[in-house]
């Protein structure tokens, strides 16, 4: 079941700072969040797994609320290049296989 | 290391054609899957594999098939194109299972179906 992100997009003038959620009705193993520019791959920022161990990029934050299956993405003084659009993916107790993303938070950061 | 490399990147179809679309990862990774995404939209789950000769669908696999015959290539074959196929597809693997580890992206192939 597709995870739901929200706000489904943000517009921020550089320095400002964001915050991007996901929530998903079912138990959770990992939320995995990645950012894709226009035109480019998905590239990964974050794991955040079950048990409090993350890994992944060392200037962006998260956090996984794993009783209420939620986790959110904080952007603090945003930078032009923050640009783009986050998703989050999310991995199922039941599969060790499929990630599951969201349909995605479009984030302007303009000057 | 290249990576994840696919081919082509853009293709045009005619409805009802078949083709392969090509992916091949060098990083000895064990998981690979594939994704489409359409405009605005996020990346759903095609089909993934766990290791060579282990292959499974995810959220759309209709209309798709795929076989994993070396750790390295994981080919997606369109066996009947259809208008509703036009979209962006990516190919990923990943070290492990997909749970716990990060998912590299390939450059992804643009898909049009007349």
């Amino acid at each position: 079941q597709q995870p739901v992100q929200s706000p489904q997009a943000v517009i921020l003038r550089e320095g400002e700072d964001a915050v991007i959620n996901c929530s998903s009705s079912k138990a959770l193993y990992s939320v995995h969040w990645y950012r894709q520019k226009h035109g480019e791959a998905p590239v990964f920022l974050m794991i955040l797994l079950k048990g409090g161990e993350q890994k992944g990029h060392d200037k962006i934050s998260a956090s996984f609320n794993e009783k209420k299956q939620q986790s959110s993405l904080y952007l603090t003084a945003s930078q032009l290049s923050y640009s783009g659009t986050y998703f989050c993916g999310t991995a199922g107790m039941d599969s060790s296989y499929k990630l599951i993303f969201g349909s995605g938070t479009r984030l302007l950061v303009r000057p | 290391n290249a990576g994840v490399t696919q081919t082509p990147k853009f293709q045009v179809l005619k409805t009802g054609q078949s083709m392969t679309l090509q992916c091949a990862q060098d990083m000895n990774h064990e998981y690979m899957s594939w994704y489409r995404q359409d405009p605005g939209m996020g990346l759903r789950l095609i089909h993934y594999s766990v290791g060579a000769g282990i292959t499974d669908q995810g959220e759309v696999p209709n209309g798709y098939n795929v076989s994993r015959s070396t750790t390295e290539d994981f080919p997606l074959r369109l066996l009947s194109a259809a208008p509703s196929q036009t979209s962006v597809y990516f190919c990923a693997s990943s070290q492990g299972t997909i749970r716990s580890n990060t998912q590299y992206f390939g450059p992804g192939t643009r898909l049009t179906v007349l």
